[in-house]
């Protein structure tokens, strides 16, 4: 069974300054997606960036961008110039044809001021 | 456009109880998904459902049950209730079904109480 492990429980980063997420996973397959979700607390799950296993080329979206080492299956995430409204739940997720999305346990982020 | 909907956005029930959690995909969007946030857990997969049928399910109880009509929309039933399935119930849709990369959309949630 495919694991999804995020070390971090809590992270904090001060405004404007960069922080990363670290995700590792556990597969066997050779083809699979990555994602990194955000919670806030308004509850409601949003997709911060998507990662396709057979590109080399990291994913960026913005001020998010990944570092995805497929052989030693990590897939960190980096935020720069962080903002107060980053502040929420990381969720790193996999997927693979045939199985359903499996979560990591998640990482609090804190921006401080 | 609209986004996942889910009602009631609380619910209260007494051990025993039924309870019935609704969603509403975004239109165009025929797999539905539902997933278990327990406090201070992450997501736990509980079921999938395309085009009107259920494709897969987590390790839970077959008290957990549901179904989704031909709209696509979806509900979640969980029979004999139980205080730890007090949770956050979070329901997903996506344009195509799982393992093909595709995002999944989130509503907000139904955070279920049970006493």
């Amino acid at each position: 069974a495919q694991t999804v492990t995020q070390s971090q429980p809590e992270m904090s980063v001060q405004e404007a300054e960069t922080v990363t997420l670290s995700c590792t996973y556990d597969t066997s397959e050779s083809d699979y997606y990555l994602f990194w979700y955000k919670q806030p607390p308004s509850r409601q799950m949003i997709l911060v960036i998507r990662q396709e296993a057979y590109k080399q080329q990291n994913a960026t979206e913005n001020r998010f961008s990944v570092n995805f080492q497929k052989a030693a299956k990590s897939f960190s995430l980096k935020i720069s110039d962080s903002q107060l409204g980053d502040a929420a739940m990381y969720f790193c997720a996999y997927e693979t044809s045939g199985s359903r999305l499996t979560f990591g346990e998640g990482t609090q982020l804190t921006v401080n001021p | 456009e609209a986004g996942v909907t889910q009602s009631p956005t609380h619910l209260i029930k007494t051990r025993g109880q039924q309870a019935t959690l609704r969603c509403s995909p975004i239109s165009g969007h025929t797999s539905v998904y539902w997933y278990q946030q327990a406090l201070g857990l992450g997501l736990q997969f509980l079921l999938w459902y395309d085009e009107g049928e259920e494709r897969n399910r987590g390790n839970f109880p077959p008290r957990f049950s549901g179904r989704q009509f031909p709209n696509y929309s979806s509900e979640l039933n969980v029979n004999a209730l139980e205080l730890e399935d007090s949770a956050l119930y979070l329901c997903a849709s996506s344009f195509w079904g799982t393992g093909e990369g595709s995002p999944l959309h989130f509503g907000n949630g139904t955070r279920l109480t049970v006493t």
